[in-house]
C-alpha cells in the first residue's frame, strides 16, 4: 500500500551542487506535481505533469527541472542549488487533474542548502 | 488566478470544545472546489473536508464541518469536540480548472489545551 513515495526523505546540500528528488506512485494516477513548502507560505506549486511526455510550471518552477518518461515517476532536478531553495518538498498525484479529485501527497522531502 | 487567505497564523482550543477555522478565498471561476488539509508535526498532508462550490449543503465529516458561504467567497472549519490529536497546522485550498492546481493558504497552528 504505498501510495505516493518520496526519496530522499532528507538531505544536506552545498550551494551550486546538482541532485534529484525521486517521486514514484503506484496508484497509475495521470497526474503529478511538486510543491515546496516554506515556513508562513503555505505549500506552493513548482511543476506539474498531467501525463508521461508532458510537463508544465506551477507558480515557482524557477530553478528546477523535471521530466515525465513514466507514468509512475516524476522527478524533480535541483540544476545548482541555492540556499533559497532550502524547504520542504511534497510530491502528490491525482487520477485526473480535474478540480474535485482526491489529491495524494507523499510524506516529504527535507533538502537544505548551505 | 485564485486566491486563498487565512488571517489567524494561531489558534487555540480547550479540549472537548469547538474551534471554528476562518478562510476566505477568491475565484473567478465557477468550477471549483474547497478543502481543508491537517498537518500534524509529521508534515504529513492529510484531507480532512472538501467541498464542491456548486453544492450548497455544508459537508461535514464526523467531527469536521464547514461553513460555506459562496457569496461571501468564505470556507470556515468547525471542529466539535477538540481532541488533543487534533492539535496540528490546518491548511485551506481551492482547486480550479483543469489541471488540478493547488492554491493553499498560509495556515494555521492549532494547539489543544488538556
Amino acid at each position: 500500500n504505498a501510495g505516493v513515495t518520496q526519496t530522499p526523505k532528507f538531505q544536506v546540500l552545498k550551494t551550486g551542487q546538482s541532485m534529484t528528488l525521486q517521486c514514484a506512485q503506484d496508484m497509475n494516477h495521470e497526474y503529478m506535481s511538486w510543491y515546496r513548502q516554506d515556513p508562513g507560505m503555505g505549500l506552493r506549486l513548482i511543476h506539474y505533469s498531467v501525463g508521461a511526455g508532458i510537463t508544465d510550471q506551477g507558480e515557482v518552477p524557477n530553478g528546477y527541472n523535471v521530466s515525465r518518461s513514466t507514468t509512475e515517476d516524476f522527478p524533480l532536478r535541483l540544476l545548482s542549488a541555492a540556499p533559497s531553495q532550502t524547504s520542504v518538498y511534497f510530491c502528490a498525484s491525482s487520477y485526473y487533474g480535474l478540480p474535485g479529485n482526491t489529491i495524494y501527497f507523499g510524506e516529504g522531502s527535507w533538502l537544505t542548502v548551505v | 488566478a485564485q486566491t486563498v487567505t487565512q488571517s489567524q497564523p494561531e489558534m487555540s482550543v480547550q479540549e472537548a470544545e469547538t474551534v471554528t477555522l476562518s478562510c476566505t478565498y477568491d475565484t473567478s471561476e465557477s468550477d471549483y472546489y474547497l478543502f481543508w488539509y491537517k498537518q500534524p508535526p509529521s508534515r504529513q498532508m492529510i484531507l480532512v473536508i472538501r467541498q464542491e462550490a456548486y453544492k450548497q449543503q455544508n459537508a461535514t465529516e464526523n467531527r469536521f464541518s464547514v461553513n460555506f458561504q459562496k457569496a461571501a467567497k468564505s470556507f470556515s472549519l468547525k471542529i466539535s469536540d477538540s481532541q488533543l490529536g487534533d492539535a496540528a497546522m490546518y491548511f485551506c485550498a481551492c482547486n480550479t480548472g483543469a489541471n488540478s492546481k493547488l492554491t493553499f493558504g498560509k495556515g494555521i497552528t492549532l494547539s489543544v489545551r488538556p
